[in-house]
């Protein structure tokens, strides 16, 4: 079973310019997770999909983020303007169908390291 | 609310020692937790999960936790420390009234010295 897949693994930007990461969840993942880790950090949940629909986004800098799932399958996360504070990693993670009998188990892709400079 | 609390920032164990990694949970409803390691530049790896089964849980590379209700605790621990266990572990929460929601601690990065 193929895992969470992100693009880019890297980026290096200016401030005040653009950025794009895709993720792709595990196939058949219902919900999905973006998560922003800065160094030496836990990660910060930015926004969560069930399917195309936004479950929690009250940590999402709405003002420069914005994050869509429209099909209900792979997701982009974007950043207009950015700013020097957005460096950090940039996970993405799935779970599969919620269950009566506890949590399904998030998986996480490789992470987007995002430098601006 | 669910909250996770990982009493240790930084844990430094020798070669071939035990390691003992501590997290204690708050949640109002019966928990689901994880146990997620870190390596340098990498993605979160599954250590091991527990959700209302056995209350010892082994996980992979030979680490294990037990969850303990009257304590909030859900401790991980592994007999003998590896070099290639040296990483950043996190304790995470969810339960299923949050509907697949998980809560982070802040982290544990455990060093290991030859």
């Amino acid at each position: 079973e193929a895992g969470v897949a992100q693009s880019p693994r890297y980026k290096i930007i200016e401030k005040r310019q653009s950025v794009a990461f895709w993720c792709n969840p595990i196939s058949g993942h219902a919900t999905l997770y973006w998560y922003q880790q800065i160094l030496g950090q836990g990660p910060k949940l930015l926004i969560q999909f069930q399917n195309n629909g936004v479950v929690d986004d009250s940590q999402l800098p709405k003002d420069r983020f914005s994050a869509e799932r429209l099909k209900g399958v792979d997701s982009t996360l974007k950043i207009q303007p950015a700013k020097l504070e957005d460096s950090a990693v940039y996970l993405c993670a799935s779970t599969g169908p919620w269950t009566s009998g506890g949590t399904d188990t998030q998986y996480f892709g490789p992470g987007t390291r995002l430098t601006v400079l | 609310a669910q909250s996770v609390t990982q009493l240790d920032s930084h844990v430094s164990v020798s070669e071939g020692t035990p390691v003992l990694l501590r997290c204690n949970y708050s949640s109002s409803y019966s928990p689901s937790l994880f146990w997620y390691v870190q390596h340098p530049n990498k993605g979160l790896q599954l250590l091991l999960k527990y959700t209302s089964a056995a209350t010892l849980v082994k996980g992979i590379n030979g680490f294990e936790a037990e969850f303990k209700k009257s304590e909030t605790s859900f401790h991980l621990t592994k007999p003998s420390a590896h070099m290639s266990d040296a990483a950043e572990y996190f304790c995470v929460v969810s339960d299923s009234l949050t509907g697949n929601q998980f809560y982070f601690g802040t982290g544990t990065s455990l060093t290991v010295i030859p």
